[in-house]
């Protein structure tokens, strides 16, 4: 069974600055995918960014890029620039790639993230 | 593109009462998943649907099933509900046949049991 422990509760960075979320994860797989998912007050959870297992560059997406040390079993998220948009909770995930894990994804307590003026 | 639409979007019930969760995905998604968040267990992977198929089921009782028709839409049953199934239910649907992990998530379903 996968684990993903976030281990940072609450954060809080000034508008305009960078700020690192860490999440580390438990498995015995070596093809999956890890993500980082946003989830707004009252809104639906979006997916910020995916990383795939087998590759060993970093996704970026626009202000979002990952961290994502394999062997370490790291996966950070950096949001740089941050905006009051940013505000949310956002939760790091595993899914096994393949196989019978349809639909499956194996979620952090995930971190709330308040963006300040 | 209309997202993914949960109904109801909040709904208060009674211990031993049972209750059903509707969600439309996106047009063209054929894939549902269905998630249940609380504050102490966080999200928890309940069963994925595709063409009106399970694929995958979590572990839970069997109090909670669900269904998918022919067009995508999907429900989700608890019955004999307890107090804590108080939650919110997520429901997200995907494009692709296989494993992504790009999940569309609708709102949720705010189920408060008494």
């Amino acid at each position: 069974a996968q684990t993903v422990t976030q281990s940072q509760p609450e954060m809080s960075v000034q508008e305009a600055e960078t700020v690192t979320l860490s999440c580390t994860y438990d498995t015995s797989e070596n093809n999956y995918y890890l993500f980082w998912y946003k989830q707004p007050p009252s809104r639906q959870m979006i997916l910020v960014i995916r990383q795939e297992a087998y590759k060993q560059q970093n996704a970026t997406e626009n202000r979002f890029s990952v961290n994502f040390q394999k062997a370490a079993k790291s996966f950070s998220l950096k949001i740089s620039d941050s905006q009051l948009g940013d505000t949310a909770m956002y939760f790091c995930a595993f899914m096994k790639r393949g196989g019978t894990s349809y639909g499956k994804l194996t979620f952090g307590q995930g971190t709330i993230l308040t963006v300040h003026p | 593109k209309a997202g993914v639409t949960q109904t109801p979007r909040y709904l208060i019930k009674t211990r031993g009462q049972q209750v059903t969760l509707s969600c439309s995905p996106i047009s063209g998604h054929r894939s549902v998943s269905w998630y249940q968040q609380t504050p102490g267990q966080g999200l928890q992977f309940l069963f994925e649907y595709f063409s009106e198929t399970q694929r995958n089921k979590g572990n839970f009782p069997g109090r909670f099933s669900g269904r998918q028709f022919s067009n995508s839409r999907s429900e989700m049953n608890v019955s004999t509900l307890e107090l804590g199934d108080s939650a919110l239910y997520l429901c997200a649907s995907s494009l692709s046949r296989v494993n992504t992990g790009e999940l569309f998530f609708g709102e949720g379903s705010r189920l408060t049991v008494l």
